[in-house]
């Protein structure tokens, strides 16, 4: 079975600020595939960033670059000039290959502050 | 574009009693997933559809819990009796394609059912 861990419930950073979140997960897969997503208080999930583990450069959408250490079984988020509206609900989620669904952590909330 | 619409909003029933969601993808969309997320958990896959066929639905609590997509377009997620334990937030998702991998998923704002 493939799991997912968030060990940061919460974390609170300051506007324009860096703030990583944490992720590791658990599989005997050789390909897959890891995302990043983000729940505002509307609940809309929304896709922030996608990593095949193929691949071993680490993937970048704008202010979020992952860290991934497949070695270590590790993915984690970093946030570069955190804005007010970064505020949200942050997921990691795990699928092993194509057909599959989301599989993803319990979360960290992330409050970002004037 | 539109995205994924799903309704009602929020519900709040007794528990013992019977209720219904609403989920109408993106159009074109091949696959549609059921999650349900439970306070303070991520989401859980309840039953994934391609089409109007079953692709996934090994984490669906059959004895109460059913789904149909008819004509592969629009989808009711239907829990009869509810528990308290089904207090949670249902979210709909789909994807033009198949397969969470390759395929960007969209999610719905969800409908949050309290069971009392």
């Amino acid at each position: 079975a493939q799991t997912v861990t968030q060990s940061q419930p919460e974390m609170s950073v300051q506007e324009a600020e860096t703030v990583t979140l944490s992720c590791t997960y658990d599989t005997s897969e050789s390909n897959y595939y890891l995302f990043w997503y983000k729940q505002p208080p509307s609940r809309q999930m929304i896709l922030v960033i996608r990593q095949e583990a193929y691949k071993q450069q680490n993937a970048t959408e704008n202010r979020f670059s992952v860290n991934f250490q497949k070695a270590a079984k590790s993915f984690s988020l970093k946030i570069s000039d955190s804005q007010l509206g970064d505020t949200a609900m942050y997921f990691c989620a795990f699928t092993p290959n194509s057909g599959y669904a989301l599989n993803f952590g319990k979360g960290t909330s992330l409050l970002v502050t004037p | 574009e539109a995205g994924v619409a799903q309704s009602p909003r929020y519900k709040i029933i007794e528990k013992r009693q019977s209720v219904a969601f609403w989920c109408n993808p993106i159009s074109g969309h091949a696959t549609l997933y059921w999650y349900q997320q439970i306070l303070g958990q991520g989401p859980k896959l309840l039953i994934q559809f391609q089409n109007n066929g079953v692709v996934d639905d090994s984490q669906l609590p059959k004895d109460r819990f059913s789904a149909e997509r008819l004509k592969g377009v629009d989808s009711t997620l239907k829990i009869q009796p509810a528990k308290l334990e089904d207090s949670a937030v249902y979210l709909c998702a789909s994807s033009l394609g198949v397969g969470a991998s390759n395929e960007k998923l969209f999610f719905g704002s969800g409908t949050q059912l309290s069971v009392l």
